[in-house]
C-alpha cells in the first residue's frame, strides 16, 4: 500500500475487556515496530518485529500485552483485560533496514485507545 | 529511561523567525533522526544524519550532530504557522535495532 495503515482509528472500552489493535505494514518492509504515547509525552518502543527473527518484546509494560505478526504483513497488538493507564495512542512503524544500518520509520496514523 | 531529551520542551516564535531545537543523548548512535507530529497522532520522518556526518540540510532543515557532546539541533529556518507541530529526536544506539524517541519540543509559529 502507499503508507502504513492500522485499524480501528479510534477504540473505546471498557475497564477489564480486551482489544486487538491492526496495524498494515508498507508493502516489502521487513521490519515493524509498535509503540505507545500517552497524552503529551514521546514514544514508548513496546515491541519489533525483523523478518522471520524472534521478535524483541523487551518493551511490553506486562503480560497483558501481546503482538504477532504474519510473515512480513499484517500485525496485531492485543491489550488483555485492559487497564485506565492503557489509554493512549498506540503507533506502528515499519521500515526497510539496509544492512546493519536502519533506514527511517514510516509511521501509521495510530489507534487511539480510550480505556473508561 | 530516555535516550533522546529535546530541549526546550515548548517553543513559540513569529513567522518568518527561525525555530532551533536541541536534542541530546546518553549512548553511541548508529544515527539520529527528526520527526515531526501534528495533533498527537502518526509521525512523518523529516531528516536522518549518520553518526560520520556533521551536517545535513533538507529545505528549510538543517540538522547538525555532535558526537562527542552527544548533541544534536534542528533549525527550521524562515518558519511559517504550518510548522506548528511537535518535533521528536529519535536515536538508533549501535547495537540497538529499534529508535529510542525523546519527550519532544512543542514548537507553535504565530501568524
Amino acid at each position: 500500500g502507499a503508507g502504513v495503515s492500522q485499524s480501528p482509528s479510534n477504540k473505546v472500552t471498557e475497564k477489564g475487556k480486551d482489544v486487538e489493535l491492526r496495524c498494515d505494514p508498507i508493502s516489502g518492509h521487513t521490519a515493524l515496530y509498535w509503540y505507545r504515547q500517552r497524552l503529551g509525552q514521546g514514544l514508548e518502543f513496546l515491541i519489533y518485529f525483523q523478518g522471520n527473527s524472534a521478535p524483541d518484546k523487551s518493551g511490553l509494560p506486562s503480560d497483558r500485552f501481546s503482538a504477532e505478526r504474519t510473515g512480513e504483513s499484517v500485525s496485531t497488538l492485543t491489550i488483555q483485560r485492559t487497564q485506565q493507564e492503557d489509554s493512549a495512542v498506540y503507533l506502528c512503524a515499519s521500515s526497510s533496514p539496509t544492512g546493519i544500518t536502519y533506514n527511517e520509520q514510516f509511521f501509521g496514523p495510530g489507534t487511539r485507545l480510550t480505556v473508561l | 529511561s530516555q535516550q533522546g531529551e529535546e530541549d526546550p520542551q515548548a517553543l513559540s516564535i513569529q513567522e518568518g523567525e527561525n525555530a532551533t531545537m536541541n536534542c541530546s543523548y546518553k549512548t553511541s548512535i548508529n544515527n539520529l533522526q527528526w520527526y515531526r507530529q501534528n495533533s498527537g497522532r502518526g509521525l512523518v520522518h523529516l531528516i536522518l544524519i549518520r553518526s560520520n556526518e556533521r551536517e545535513k540540510h533538507s529545505g528549510r532543515l538543517r540538522v547538525t550532530l555532535d558526537t562527542s557532546k552527544k548533541s544534536s539541533s534542528l533549525l527550521i529556518t524562515a518558519s511559517r504557522a504550518a510548522d506548528t507541530a511537535s518535533y521528536f529526536c529519535a536515536t538508533l544506539p549501535g547495537s540497538a535495532r529499534q529508535l529510542t524517541f525523546g519527550s519532544g519540543t512543542q514548537l507553535t509559529v504565530l501568524p
